[in-house]
């Protein structure tokens, strides 16, 4: 119980274009989804947090018309990245976290947040 | 604010030697208590978590103790495996954050044959 995926796993595009990362819990319904930022051998970094039917919050520094995230429905999360630039290389991550989950442990509830594998974005 | 910091590594050991990630924490409130794996080029796990003053999670041989009096929460396993080479995060959150986490700076860990 308790998966999250996310599509594509890697992309590659050119500098100027704009690149949609998805993000689904397959198995239960997830009222806040989260979306981090990994530097290499750095920890994450919560880039916003979305609440199903609501506009996302931004972290401060997060430039919200360049990340856009929708979250649409109870199972699905997207984050567009507006014109990629080089710098906006990195280790994208969502997270999804919703009430009644049970996990392999056992365990879960609101407030335990499952990630999904990540996705590499590089921008030549 | 909230705060988690964990030792830094790398972690070197050797197969079946005892492994202690340590990892304390500032917050305010009562919040949960989480330990996340990443192995090379994924996402996070849950490993395990605890919710409260004394709770142990325990998983997969590992286990933590969330000890209210020294703000801790660190991670043990009595014997590694090859497998166990990962990177390791210690978090809080949990409703009394907000849901949001706060990461630790994660710890290396490499287990040798």
């Amino acid at each position: 119980g308790a998966v999250v995926s996310q599509h594509p796993s890697w992309v590659i595009c050119k500098s100027g274009t704009s690149v949609k990362i998805e993000c689904r819990s397959l198995d239960f319904q997830a009222t806040t989804m989260f979306w981090y930022r990994q530097f290499p051998k750095q920890s994450l970094m919560l880039m916003a947090t979305s609440n199903e039917g609501s506009k996302a919050t931004y972290e401060q520094g997060v430039e919200k018309d360049k990340f856009l995230i929708n979250h649409a429905s109870l199972t699905l999360s997207t984050l567009t990245v507006t014109s990629a630039h080089p710098e906006d290389s990195s280790f994208y991550i969502c997270s999804a976290s919703g009430p009644g989950v049970t996990d392999l442990l056992g365990v879960g509830g609101f407030g335990t947040q499952y990630f999904g594998p990540g996705t590499r974005l590089l921008v030549l | 604010g909230n705060s988690v910091t964990q030792m830094e590594g790398p972690v070197t050991l050797s197969e079946e030697a005892f492994l202690t990630i340590n990892c304390t924490y500032t917050a305010t409130g009562y919040p949960s208590l989480f330990w996340y794996v990443q192995y090379p080029g994924e996402g996070l796990q849950l490993l395990l978590k605890a919710t409260k003053a004394d709770d142990k999670g325990s998983n997969k041989g590992f286990e933590a103790t969330y000890r209210k009096e020294t703000t801790s929460f660190h991670l043990e396993k009595g014997s590694v495996q090859v497998s166990d080479s990962a990177v390791y995060f210690c978090a809080l959150g949990g409703q009394a954050a907000g849901n949001k986490l706060t990461f630790g700076g994660g710890t290396r860990v490499l287990v040798k044959p």
